[in-house]
């Protein structure tokens, strides 16, 4: 079975750029969350999809920060403009509607903005 | 609020040695509680779970047990292996107001061989 898919792996930026990050569940994971993960820290939960309405995103920097979930499959996380605090690993996780214990994660994108 | 703090790392052992990672939290309600880990370039795998107190999660020698009176929820394992370094996560779930993952810091194990 093939695992949680997240493109690119790395990315380097300057401030005041914007970058994209894409994300493929596992088929069937109706349930999708992008974390930000700054080092030394946990995972913290950005936002959650259930198909492709939004679940959760009080956590989200709305005025950078901006996620969809088109077609309730794949998922792109956006920061624009991206500031330096924003250098993250960001994951992307999947899990069945009714199994939020059991979420499957990616290998995460690491964003460096310089 | 809801909250998981974890012992510092890193946690460095010979190999066989007795592992104890520290976990304590915070929540309002009654939580479900997990150990995640993330072995070196990998992503974070689900370990072990337990989703009310005095329930004991195990999982490849790894064992934790909810204790609601102490709010605390210790990871041991009896013999460490050069294998079982990664860096270990306690989380909770909260179970009022929706489902929201909250993860501790992490706490690094070194085995040495």
């Amino acid at each position: 079975e093939a695992g949680v898919a997240q493109s690119p792996r790395y990315k380097i930026i300057e401030k005041r750029q914007s970058v994209a990050f894409w994300c493929n569940p596992i088929s069937g994971h109706a349930t999708l969350y992008w974390y930000q993960q700054i080092l030394g820290q946990g995972p913290k939960l950005l936002i959650q999809f259930q198909n492709n309405g939004v679940v959760d995103d009080s956590q989200l920097p709305k005025d950078r920060f901006s996620a969809e979930r088109l077609k309730g499959v794949d998922s792109t996380l956006k920061i624009q403009p991206a500031k330096l605090e924003d250098s993250a690993v960001y994951l992307c996780a999947s899990s069945f509607p009714k199994a939020v214990y059991e979420q499957y994660f990616g290998p995460g994108t690491r964003l460096t903005v310089t | 609020g809801n909250s998981v703090t974890q012992m510092e790392g890193p946690v460095t052992l010979s190999e066989e040695a007795f592992l104890t990672i520290n976990c304590t939290y915070t929540a309002t309600g009654y939580p479900s509680l997990f150990w995640y880990v993330q072995y070196p370039g990998e992503g974070l795998q689900l370990l072990l779970k337990a989703t009310k107190a005095d329930d004991k999660g195990s999982n490849k020698g790894f064992e934790a047990t909810y204790r609601k009176e102490t709010t605390s929820f210790h990871l041991e394992k009896g013999s460490v292996q050069v294998s079982d370094s990664a860096v270990y996560f306690c989380a909770l779930i909260r179970n009022t107001g929706g489902f929201k993952t909250i993860f501790g810091a992490g706490t690094r194990l070194f085995v040495k061989a």
